[in-house]
């Protein structure tokens, strides 16, 4: 069974330019989260999608979003860039029960200089 | 809103030596409970996970961790360390509903010396 996987798994960008992420779930799974992970405030989630939908939103600005679909694969996009926005970005997929757990991707690694 | 605590940030052990890892949450309602743990340059992986059944959780990799309401918490063990337990691990908390996303602590970082 394919795990969660995560492209690209590194990323360099500019200040003020804008990035794409890809995250494919778990085959069957319908639920895709982001996350974002950082030395200073660890993991922050971000967003979640269900069957297309936005489910649950975290506190963060809307130059960070995000859309699922059909196929469940889900996009995080991030505009306007900062050099704050450097982190790890892991994505997570689990089905329709938070009790089962999420399994998690190897993440993005995005730089901006 | 539901919150994680682990205290301190590093933990060091000997390789061959118990392994407490501390995990204290809040939730107003029922929780479930993960521990995953990240290697360098990698993403999470599940250890174990409580969802209201038994209060003892056996993982993998030897782990195992307790629920114990009365004291909020849910500390990791393992009886032996390995060097190969050397990573980060998360404690997280979870609940069912419309706020179902993964709430986690800061982590801490185990070494295991030779």
């Amino acid at each position: 069974k394919a795990g969660v996987t995560q492209t690209p798994r590194y990323l360099i960008k500019t200040r003020g330019q804008q990035v794409t992420l890809s995250c494919s779930p778990i085959s069957g799974h319908r639920s895709v989260s982001w996350y974002q992970q950082t030395p200073g405030q660890g993991l922050q989630f971000l967003f979640e999608y269900f069957s297309e939908t936005q489910r649950n939103k975290g506190n963060f600005p809307g130059r960070f979003s995000g859309r699922q679909f059909s196929n469940s694969r889900s996009e995080m996009n991030v505009s306007t860039l900062e050099l704050g926005d450097s982190a790890l970005y892991l994505c997570a997929s689990g089905p329709d029960r938070p009790n089962y757990g999420y399994t998690f991707g190897s993440g993005t690694r995005l730089t901006v200089v | 809103a539901q919150s994680v605590t682990q205290l301190g940030s590093h933990v060091s052990v000997s390789e061959g030596a118990l392994v407490l890892l501390r995990c204290n949450y809040s939730s107003s309602v029922p929780p479930y409970l993960f521990w995953y743990v990240q290697y360098p340059n990698q993403g999470l992986q599940l250890l174990l996970k409580y969802t209201s059944a038994a209060t003892l959780v056996k993982g993998i990799n030897g782990f195992e961790a307790e629920f114990k309401k009365s004291e909020t918490s849910f500390h990791l063990t393992k009886p032996s360390a390995h060097m190969s337990d050397a990573a980060e691990y998360f404690c997280a908390v979870s609940v069912t509903g419309a706020n179902s996303k993964l709430t986690f602590g800061k982590g801490i970082t185990l070494s295991v010396r030779p």
